[in-house]
């Protein structure tokens, strides 16, 4: 089945050591998103891919850093974790080849919890 | 700043009943509305999306949005037990190829009583 896969499921990592998160996806979708979703909060855009063309939200903190080598894997990279990090990071996917409907709509991988000592 | 406001809830309805959540949002150049369940731990799942003013029905879901209004609801018909999750409205706005943003509330949760 066509799907959205994060690895690894459960991160644990110590406060400042980095950490790399991946994701992958056998959608062939365009668009690849990161999130990061606090307890209780709205899941809170990072950055996007459109294709090979990288998009980052104003407030991501530079500590997050991501990496697409291809269409179908992308890699959330945190340089320094803080114990603020910690939080589930949804990797999510979108077709947008058209303007169709339905392009935009936003599928979601399981997720990766992110534990920080 | 573009919104998306829900009801965190709980909202608790009896099984069978028919369960209603709500959304409003403040950018009236939104295009596109999702509705996404959460489980506990999980990752958001789509339920449905709608684009057009009127009412949208998949199954025991009906979405319906107001885009005079700025509302978009999600009914769940005969709810059952199952069906208890936080729901996630979000709204997109959508200005060319490559430049788009999606918000998303903070999730109503739903708790369907046996």
């Amino acid at each position: 089945d066509a799907m959205v896969i994060q690895n690894p499921r459960y991160q644990v990592t110590q406060f400042g050591k980095p950490v790399t998160l991946s994701c992958s996806q056998t959608l062939n979708h365009n668009v690849m998103y990161w999130y990061q979703q606090k307890s209780s909060q709205a899941p809170k855009l990072l950055f996007h891919y459109y294709d090979k063309d990288f998009n980052n939200e104003a407030d991501t903190p530079d500590n997050f850093q991501s990496r697409r080598p291809n269409t179908s894997f992308c890699f959330l990279d945190i340089r320094s974790p803080g114990l603020g990090d910690a939080a589930m990071y949804l990797c999510a996917t979108s077709p947008f080849t058209s303007t169709g409907v339905g392009q935009d709509t936003q599928y979601f991988g399981p997720g990766t919890r992110l534990t920080v000592l | 700043q573009k919104e998306v406001e829900q009801n965190s809830g709980p909202l608790s309805v009896p099984e069978g009943a028919i369960a209603s959540l709500n959304c409003t949002y403040s950018d009236r150049g939104s295009q596109s509305f999702f509705w996404y369940r959460q489980y506990s731990g999980k990752s958001p799942e789509l339920i449905m999306f709608i684009y057009s003013n009127g009412d949208k029905e998949d199954g025991r879901f009906t979405a319906q949005l107001n885009k005079a209004s700025q509302y978009v609801s999600l009914l769940i018909r005969d709810s059952q037990p199952s069906d208890s999750a936080t729901y996630l409205c979000a709204v997109m706005l959508r200005s060319g190829a490559g430049s788009y943003q999606l918000t998303f509330g903070k999730g109503t949760k739903l708790s369907v009583i046996p």
